[in-house]
């Protein structure tokens, strides 16, 4: 099947910092991808859509300059969490829309664990 | 306010039986339903779906059962095998399971040999 790779699986920083999580569709093109993030016993919960060449659509209450999202291939999608602080601790999860049939064309990358010091 | 909701953190079947993880949501909008399995430090991958239009799909070992009236869904393993044991997160979608997805908390499931 399609692979979706995400870097780093995980990374400590210091608060005030900013850090950089990639989301690559080794073998497809996507032209859209999703971010997710997950805090400790919740669900995972739609950050924001991420749409090659164009800005991205975030959810409610996500705040688009504190999550720079950047699209700039068919096969990168970026996301940037800047001026880290601890509240921000959580696992982020990429995932592009890639070949395949209705309801499978979602493939996921393995998440990028960051803890805010 | 989550939407879709999967009640049992956990759940430990013996191997060769049947697994029963369940799923409940609140959106009537939905109209495509997800399962999701995810081995540690993996993503989760596609298991199998079902649309509102149908109550049942079915795929080899897996089958997902739909009913709309009590907004539940369920997703029946027979038989467990070791493999199994994973976690297993429900989804729905408002636009054929493509788009957005709200997902559940999961469910951890142990096969036991």
């Amino acid at each position: 099947g399609a692979v979706v790779s995400q870097h780093p699986s995980w990374v400590i920083c210091k608060s005030g910092t900013s850090v950089k999580i990639e989301c690559r569709s080794l073998d497809f093109q996507a032209t859209t991808m999703f971010w997710y993030r997950q805090f400790p016993k919740q669900s995972l919960m739609l950050m924001a859509t991420s749409n090659e060449g164009s800005k991205a659509t975030y959810e409610q209450g996500v705040e688009k300059d504190k999550f720079l999202i950047n699209h700039a291939s068919l096969t990168l999608s970026t996301l940037t969490v800047t001026s880290a602080h601890p509240e921000d601790s959580s696992f982020y999860i990429c995932s592009a829309r890639g070949p395949g049939g209705v309801g499978e064309k979602l493939f996921f990358g393995s998440g990028t664990q960051l803890s805010v010091l | 306010d989550q939407q879709v909701k999967q009640n049992s953190p956990s759940l430990s079947v013996q191997e060769g039986r049947i697994s029963i993880l369940n799923c409940d949501y609140t959106n009537s909008m939905f109209d495509y339903f997800l399962w999701y399995k995810k081995y540690p430090a993996e993503g989760p991958t596609f298991l199998i779906s079902i649309s509102s239009i149908k109550d049942k799909n079915e795929d080899g070992r897996f089958t997902v059962f739909l009913n709309k009236s009590a907004k539940h869904l369920s997703l029946h393993i027979v038989p467990s095998q070791p493999g199994d044991s994973a976690v297993y997160f429900c989804a729905a979608s408002e636009t054929n399971g493509n788009e957005k997805l709200t997902f559940g908390t999961g469910t951890r499931l142990t096969i036991i040999p």
